[in-house]
């Protein structure tokens, strides 16, 4: 259904490392547009978390990372904070889908 | 500070219209295009289009041709989006966004607004 294949949920302990990641194709992430992830906690508008692959928007913790390679991107969270308990989304560009940004289905991260 | 204030809740009924506005403050309206993504109830984000506000173009996804307008005011610095035909299927939080760079859709939402509550019910 969605045109990027997240994970529907991942967990992690106060302190540790989680990545999410974000599976495209050779028209959207593999043609090298950009990817960028978001942040939403319930009952919020979603917030810009990382831009173009690996950029940190300012106000953005350095625990927060991005990374692209091929047709995938990840997003890596290093010591967890249960702050961080919310969804996750990946975004890009695919240029068959009536050229339109295209998102992933969200992934739901918690701290146990 | 940057911010998008989006109107109050909606309630209409299967094949009705709605209205959303999306106010923008804090930059200068024209410097950057305004997306709109939807949610549903417990599901993922929607990607429902873009629009210009320098011109007024706008690009539409697929699935919402024939049924959405995007426009707006530049005086008051304000998006609409029109979602005509509704039905129950269409009940979710309506975003706008604005995305800093041309072309947009390839870039980021950087400023979302709080998001705007529809619910079509009979």
């Amino acid at each position: 259904q969605f045109v990027l294949t997240q994970p529907p949920s991942v967990s992690g302990a106060p302190g540790q490392r989680v990545t999410i990641s974000c599976n495209g194709s050779s028209s959207n992430i593999g043609a090298g547009y950009d990817v960028h992830w978001y942040q939403q906690i319930p009952g919020t508008a979603p917030k810009l978390l990382i831009y173009d692959n690996n950029n940190r928007p300012s106000g953005v913790p350095a625990r927060f990372s991005g990374a692209k390679s091929g047709t995938s991107a990840s997003l890596a969270i290093t010591g967890l904070q249960a702050e961080d308990e919310a969804h996750y989304y990946c975004q890009s560009y695919d240029v068959t889908v009536y050229s339109s940004k295209v998102f992933g289905g969200g992934t739901k991260l918690t701290v146990l | 500070q940057v911010q998008l204030v989006q109107s109050g809740p909606e309630a209409r009924k299967p094949g009705a219209s709605v209205t959303v506005s999306c106010k923008a403050s804090g930059y200068t309206f024209t410097d950057c295009d305004i997306h709109w993504v939807r949610q549903a109830t417990g599901q993922g984000l929607e990607w429902m289009g873009w629009m210009n506000p320098i011109h007024g173009g706008a690009g539409y996804a697929q699935k919402f041709q024939g049924r959405v307008t995007m426009a707006r005011d530049t005086s008051i610095s304000t998006a609409y989006l029109e979602l005509s035909s509704l039905i129950f299927e269409d009940t979710a939080v309506y975003y706008c966004g604005r995305v800093p760079a041309r072309p947009s859709n390839y870039y980021g939402i950087d400023v979302w607004g709080q998001g705007t509550t529809v619910t079509v019910s009979s």
